[in-house]
């Protein structure tokens, strides 16, 4: 069976706060680490999909890294919004499918 | 262009009843993907279809559950003598190569 986590399970900053959240997956059978952020009653949107070990990814004020030989991915978002708040889910891809994270909620107070 | 699309977005069952649910994948991705999310978890797989073929269905709880895609493109999740435990947001998802595009999923309450 496939594990993934991720943590915390919920954060709630304050606007301006940075924040960061980890997804932890298996180090074996590695094809690829996908990040997802859903906003309620939308479409689970794409925001990066990470492949090489050291892999950094940036797109505006969210950045990821990737650890593939311990089994880790780092999310940050720098300058929380509150048009950031969502459920980000991380999927570890073993080359037949995906398996998800259960998400870390972020709520961004203003 | 326009993305994944599910219908119905919402959709209450009394225990019992069978419910359809629908996905029209992105034009010309070639794989579907459907997931059961319950509340507090994230979404896990149930069955995955590469055209009109059905290649894994390993994830479907129980024989209550079938799925199809007959011409290759829209796909039907079918569920019969719904229980509570079936309530949950189900997500449908296409792909060209191998990344997913989700769909805003239909949430399913029975009562």
């Amino acid at each position: 069976i496939l594990n993934v986590e991720q943590s915390p399970q919920s954060l709630h900053v304050q606007e301006g706060d940075s924040t960061n959240f980890t997804c932890s997956f298996p180090s074996s059978n590695f094809y690829a680490l996908h990040w997802y952020r859903w906003e309620t009653a939308k479409s689970p949107e794409a925001l990066f999909v990470m492949t090489l070990n050291g892999d950094e990814k940036k797109k505006g004020r969210i950045s990821a890294t990737l650890n593939t030989k311990e089994g880790y991915s780092y999310l940050y978002i720098k300058g929380s919004q509150p048009e950031d708040s969502a459920t980000y889910l991380c999927a570890f891809d073993y080359g037949q499918n995906f398996v998800f994270g259960p998400g870390t909620r972020l709520s961004v107070l203003p | 262009g326009a993305g994944v699309s599910q219908s119905p977005r919402y959709k209450v069952a009394k225990r019992g009843q069978d419910v359809a649910l629908r996905c029209d994948p992105i034009s010309g991705h070639v794989s579907l993907f459907w997931y059961q999310q319950a509340l507090g978890q994230g979404p896990e797989f149930l069955t995955y279809f590469q055209n009109e073929a059905q290649l894994d269905k390993s994830g479907l709880p129980s024989d209550r559950f079938f799925a199809e895609r007959p011409e290759g493109s829209v796909s039907t999740l079918k569920i019969q003598r719904t229980q509570q435990e079936d309530s949950a947001v189900y997500l449908c998802a296409s792909s060209l190569v191998n990344e997913q595009y989700f769909g805003p999923g239909t949430r399913l309450t029975v009562t």
